[in-house]
């Protein structure tokens, strides 16, 4: 059973303050992870994508890969309350020809104005 | 950039009816697609994977026989939830595959059984 792990939350952290999201996977076959928003309602949309050991730096957020840990995370920088919602780490393996996206349960974050 | 379409956003029906959900890949032809079930404060759950041409492939514990999926062109896929029941109520999602665009999620059905 591959699973992908994330701490429920709710995390609660002060606008312009660095929120820190963590996602642990068990399948070490993994080859591709991503980080997704999704707002209420709303269909989850990507942020962040990353296929290599260490970090990977876009605009406010940095996602970082560790795969000897087994263990991705996604930092946001001068956070905003617009970037409350949740964030839905995903891991792929390319097993047969189908590369399926496997969903952790969520962080919910909320930046507080 | 990949633009995936999901119809319709929102649907009502009865209990015991069918519902049909189309995912459509705008300007790319996609690999496979997939189909998510999303309940309330739940994460997104695979249900079933789609190849151009070739029958779905079902995660276990859904029913395929409910949940018919067609997938005719590289472009459209489609979800049909049969004798639709209150508890098949739920946010599905779908997705596109492409190798250089990855995956695109279309915006979601909100299905509501009554």
């Amino acid at each position: 059973q591959k699973e992908v792990e994330q701490n429920s939350g709710p995390l609660s952290v002060p606008e312009g303050a660095i929120a820190s999201l963590n996602c642990t996977y068990s399948d070490r076959g993994s080859q591709s992870f991503f980080w997704y928003r999704q707002y209420s309602g709303k269909s989850p949309e990507l942020i962040m994508s990353i296929y290599s050991n260490g970090d990977k730096e876009d605009g406010r957020f940095t996602a970082q890969l560790n795969k000897a840990s087994q263990y991705v995370s996604l930092l946001i920088r001068d956070s905003q309350p617009s970037d409350s919602a949740t964030y839905l780490c995903a891991v792929a393996n390319s097993g047969g020809s189908n590369y399926k996206l496997t969903f952790g349960k969520g962080t919910l974050l909320t930046v507080n104005p | 950039g990949a633009v995936v379409s999901q119809h319709p956003s929102r649907v009502i029906c009865k209990s015991g009816t069918s519902v049909k959900i189309e995912c459509r890949s705008l300007d790319f032809q996609a690999t496979t697609m997939f189909w998510y079930r999303q309940f309330p404060k739940q994460s997104l759950m695979l249900m079933a994977t789609s190849n151009e041409g070739s029958k779905a492939t079902y995660e276990q514990g859904v029913e395929k026989d409910k949940f018919l999926i067609n997938h005719a062109s590289l472009t459209l896929s489609t979800l049909t939830v049969t004798s639709a029941h209150p508890e098949d109520s739920s946010f599905y999602i779908c997705s596109a595959y492409h190798m250089g665009y990855g995956y695109t999620f279309g915006s979601g059905t909100r299905l509501t059984v009554v």
